[in-house]
């Protein structure tokens, strides 16, 4: 699997929009990305996943460069809720199900 | 619907003990995986069981063992516990068919002293 690298952490205001960058420059043609995120206490949250094209579902949006190197999450109105630990993961799929988690990037989210 | 469950949510072990922790996955899952998180990292992939059958495992002592049932439910057995076995393990269960999400339980806090 792909190393990925994320900063280790990130402030965001209240209903604006949280970019949180990913590299992941030696992914492979058949890793996909996966964004996970955990709140305190709790266990990781899947949020979304996507190979080329970019994804959008009721949580996020998923952003990858056209040379796959590097991707974006975009939280498009971020709350309090939010406030978590996000990871991105690059592996395969086809229920491969080996995640392998960095040190994710802390995203704190004020009012 | 039920998502991952994960027992007991809490428990101690002393030095040298043994301990078996449960999953059971979301209905249908037949993909269980278990990670361990120690303080203030990412959760470390342990093993993965994809029907009933050992399909990867992580760089763990041979102290660390899983099973999966037919029921699709798992334990982690890990013995003579070290205090470094201290940690949140987490269960996730994902369908295991095409690129899927996986669905992690709450965790099992574990603490050795």
């Amino acid at each position: 699997d792909a190393k990925t690298t994320q900063p280790p952490s990130m402030d965001c205001a209240e209903g604006r929009a949280a970019n949180l960058p990913c590299n992941h420059s030696t992914i492979s043609g058949n890793e996909y990305v996966y964004w996970y995120r955990q709140i305190h206490s709790q266990g990781p949250q899947y949020i979304i996943h996507g190979l080329k094209n970019n994804e959008t579902n009721e949580m996020a949006s998923l952003i990858i460069t056209e040379d796959r190197k590097s991707s974006t999450l975009i939280l498009p109105h971020a709350t309090l809720r939010d406030t978590a630990v996000y990871y991105c993961i690059a592996t395969r799929g086809g229920g491969y199900n080996k995640l392998i988690f960095g040190a994710g990037t802390r995203l704190a989210v004020h009012p | 619907d039920a998502g991952v469950t994960q027992s007991p949510t809490h428990l101690i072990k002393t030095r040298g003990q043994h301990v078996t922790l449960r999953c059971s996955p979301i209905s249908g899952h037949k993909s269980v995986s278990w990670y361990q998180q120690v303080l203030g990292q990412g959760p470390q992939f342990i093993f993965q069981y994809y029907e009933k059958e050992e399909r990867g495992r992580g760089n763990f002592p041979d102290r660390f063992s899983a099973r999966q049932f037919p029921n699709y439910s798992s334990e982690l057995n890990v013995n003579a516990l070290l205090l470094g076995d201290s940690a949140l393990y987490l269960c996730a269960s994902s369908l295991g068919l095409g690129d899927t999400e996986a669905f992690f339980g709450q965790g099992t806090r574990l603490t050795v002293v």
